[in-house]
């Protein structure tokens, strides 16, 4: 079966400084990783997607995250934060052997981040 | 380009009453659809996915029940719903399986009184 931690449900960071989100994951497979962002009555928007090339993947808005596999970690950055940075961030694990929902998708619980003016 | 929608934005029904709500897709052909819910404060919970016409899969018991009588139309339907079933629904799409990302529409906000 495959998981994926959250490991904080809040984040707060002030304006101008770096953002930390993480992540963590179990699967017995290699699976695909993602980070989605979600903003207050809002869709969930895809900010980047890892599926076993480079290990440090570029997404939208700045954001970047790393694949660690010996960590079984994807943890998402930033260098700066914006007030609009402010919202709900899932990471999601795709495997279809994992025994996850559709597709083999597992969602993280979220973590609600909170920008500091 | 591909676009989804979902309609009504936001509703309010009492106790008891039916519950239809649409999505559809724009772009894509012979898509993956999955309607979830959001709790407050809780995270996604995949209520129904359907690989194509007719073809329906639950991964919940509940009261509600989902239907795709179009390739690029699924609908969350309820007889009669209950206090439980507020919350946040969205519906997403995917093409092909295992790395697809999914696709996400801009949600419905149900409020049952």
């Amino acid at each position: 079966a495959q998981s994926v931690t959250q490991l904080d449900s809040h984040v707060s960071v002030s304006e101008g400084t770096p953002v930390l989100l993480r992540c963590n994951y179990s699967s017995s497979y290699s699976p695909s990783l993602f980070w989605y962002v979600q903003h207050p009555n809002k869709g969930l928007q895809l900010l980047l997607k890892y599926t076993s090339a480079a290990t440090l993947v570029k997404g939208i808005n700045g954001f970047e995250a790393e694949f660690k596999k010996s960590e079984t970690s994807f943890h998402l950055t930033k260098p700066s934060a914006h007030m609009s940075d402010a919202a709900e961030y899932f990471c999601v694990v795709s495997d279809p052997r994992g025994g996850g929902g559709a597709d083999g998708l597992t969602f993280g619980k979220g973590t609600h981040l909170i920008i500091q003016p | 380009s591909q676009t989804i929608h979902q309609w009504p934005a936001t509703l309010v029904q009492p106790v008891g009453s039916p519950l239809s709500l649409e999505c559809t897709v724009e772009g894509t052909s012979n898509p993956n659809l999955y309607w979830y819910r959001q709790a407050a404060g809780r995270g996604l919970q995949l209520l129904f996915y359907s690989v194509g016409i007719g073809q329906i899969s639950s991964e919940v018991p509940q009261n509600l029940s989902a239907s795709r009588p179009q390739d690029r139309q699924f609908i969350l339907s309820s007889k009669k719903l209950l206090l439980s079933d507020s919350g946040f629904y969205l519906c997403a799409w995917s093409v092909g399986t295992g790395e697809a990302e999914q696709y996400f529409g801009p949600g419905t906000r149900l409020t049952v009184t």
